[in-house]
């Protein structure tokens, strides 16, 4: 089955330290991004990348950093120096030509600050 | 820069009923798609429905359909017929597909509620 997977589903980290949320996807998409959302918000967009070895910055990126090695996978990594970690974090992916540009997303990391 | 803007952000209707939730958004691109996307409570996003900016005809999907103004840059969703499993945040976004790369914004949402 064609899909986007996010890993873990859950996950806690110590203060101070980094951790490396997985997202991959076997759609053969171009496109993928990173979102974080906090309760009673919107998706805000970290980083997101159109093609391998290359990636923008979002909205709110600080904190945060990225990695397009391969079109299918696209790691995010939240570094220390992100003060306020604790989020639902989404991953997607969408094909880039006109006409066709549903956007499919991951179920989901709930990363959690302890 | 893109915004997107829904200012309702709780809504409530009987079963059976319609309901119309509203999204503005700020761009000054004239290539670009809006999509309405749904979160239930398991947090998955479900794609409602999408808009091509140059299409005039207004998109819609079974019980969904939107009011596509381009000028006035508005693109609500109207749920007819509305059931209980329609009860979810809903999420409208933006995708600017100019300039090489394809950003997808999202509003903040609208929390629907559904009753019996």
């Amino acid at each position: 089955d064609g899909g986007i997977t996010q890993s873990p589903k859950y996950l806690f980290r110590k203060e101070g330290q980094n951790v490396t949320l997985s997202c991959e996807q076997n759609l053969n998409h171009d496109a993928m991004y990173w979102y974080r959302q906090d309760p009673g918000q919107g998706l805000r967009l970290i980083y997101y990348s159109q093609i391998v070895n290359d990636f923008q910055k979002g909205d709110i990126a600080e904190g945060y950093s990225v990695s397009r090695e391969k079109k299918e996978s696209f790691p995010l990594t939240v570094t220390s120096a992100q003060k306020n970690p604790t989020a639902f974090y989404l991953c997607a992916s969408s094909p880039v030509r006109q006409g066709n540009t549903e956007a499919f997303f991951g179920q989901g990391t709930r990363l959690t600050v302890v | 820069a893109q915004t997107v803007t829904q200012s309702q952000p709780e809504m409530s209707v009987q079963e059976a009923e319609t309901v119309t939730l509203s999204c503005t958004y700020d761009t000054s691109e004239n290539n670009y798609y809006l999509f309405w996307y749904k979160q239930p409570p398991s947090r998955q996003m479900i794609l409602v429905i999408r808009q091509e900016a140059y299409k005039q005809q207004n998109a819609t999907e079974n019980r969904f359909s939107v009011n596509f103004q381009k000028a006035a840059k508005s693109f609500s969703l109207k749920i007819s017929d509305s059931q209980l499993g329609d009860t979810a945040m809903y999420f409208c976004a933006f995708m600017r597909i100019s300039g090489g790369y394809n950003k997808l914004i999202f509003g903040a949402g609208t929390r629907l509620a559904v009753h019996p």
